[in-house]
């Protein structure tokens, strides 16, 4: 198997503050890495695929400007939520691929107060 | 602790066959259990939801069962078509919300 860690797993902030979260696969490069987010009640959605070296693809609907995303190296992929608002209140996932297989990482849940 | 378990790893069906996909977990206290195709090199796409009240789901061609009590839900996939080709994830989230656990994936050809 393989490990994607995601730190922190749990943040609290005030609104209009930025909030950084990141994304680790520990014993493997990824070249792509994802965001999802899921609202409670909702579906887990996809939000972004993180290319290492190169801009995020967002999907539709998904604010570039309000989720940041930087795959600086290909290990580690940071997901920033600017101005964070209390509607961006959710939990967070990221992936890495690694031979075709998705490997999660355990998720941040984000609080805006 | 949660585990998730798919079966079968891998299934190849001719085309216009309806098919089942199962999903095992070993915690029952569930939130919800949601149904994903992934197709490669791609992120996941959600198909379904089913929330911890409810039974089972519709889409289209897809109907979605839960059976809590038993630890199973089942993914139904009426009139296969070889667009349907890829892997289906099943994931479950506890009730605290806090932890997400994937399946390891049925992959799926549908052979024209």
């Amino acid at each position: 198997g393989a490990v994607v860690s995601q730190h922190p797993s749990r943040v609290i902030c005030k609104s209009g503050t930025s909030v950084k979260i990141e994304c680790r696969s520990l014993d493997f490069q990824a070249t792509t890495m994802f965001w999802y987010r899921q609202f409670p009640k909702q579906s887990l959605m996809l939000m972004a695929t993180s290319n290492e070296g190169s801009k995020a693809t967002y999907e539709q609907g998904v604010e570039k400007d309000k989720f940041l995303i930087n795959h600086a190296s290909l290990t580690l992929s940071t997901l920033t939520v600017t101005s964070a608002h209390p509607e961006d209140s959710s939990f967070y996932i990221c992936s890495a691929i690694k031979l075709d297989t998705q490997y999660f990482g355990p998720g941040t849940r984000l609080t805006v107060l | 602790k949660q585990e998730v378990t798919q079966i079968p790893a891998a299934l190849s069906v001719p085309e216009g066959e309806n098919l089942v996909l199962n999903c095992s977990f070993t915690d029952s206290a569930i939130y919800n259990l949601q149904w994903f195709r992934q197709d490669p090199g791609k992120g996941l796409t959600s198909l379904l939801l089913i929330q911890s009240s409810q039974r089972e789901q519709t889409s289209g061609r897809l109907n979605a069962s839960l059976d809590k009590s038993s630890g199973r839900s089942t993914l139904y996939i009426a009139a296969s078509q070889p667009g349907d080709s890829a892997t289906y994830l099943c994931a479950v989230i506890d009730n605290y919300g806090q932890n997400f656990v994937f399946g390891p994936g049925t992959r799926l050809s549908v052979l024209p």
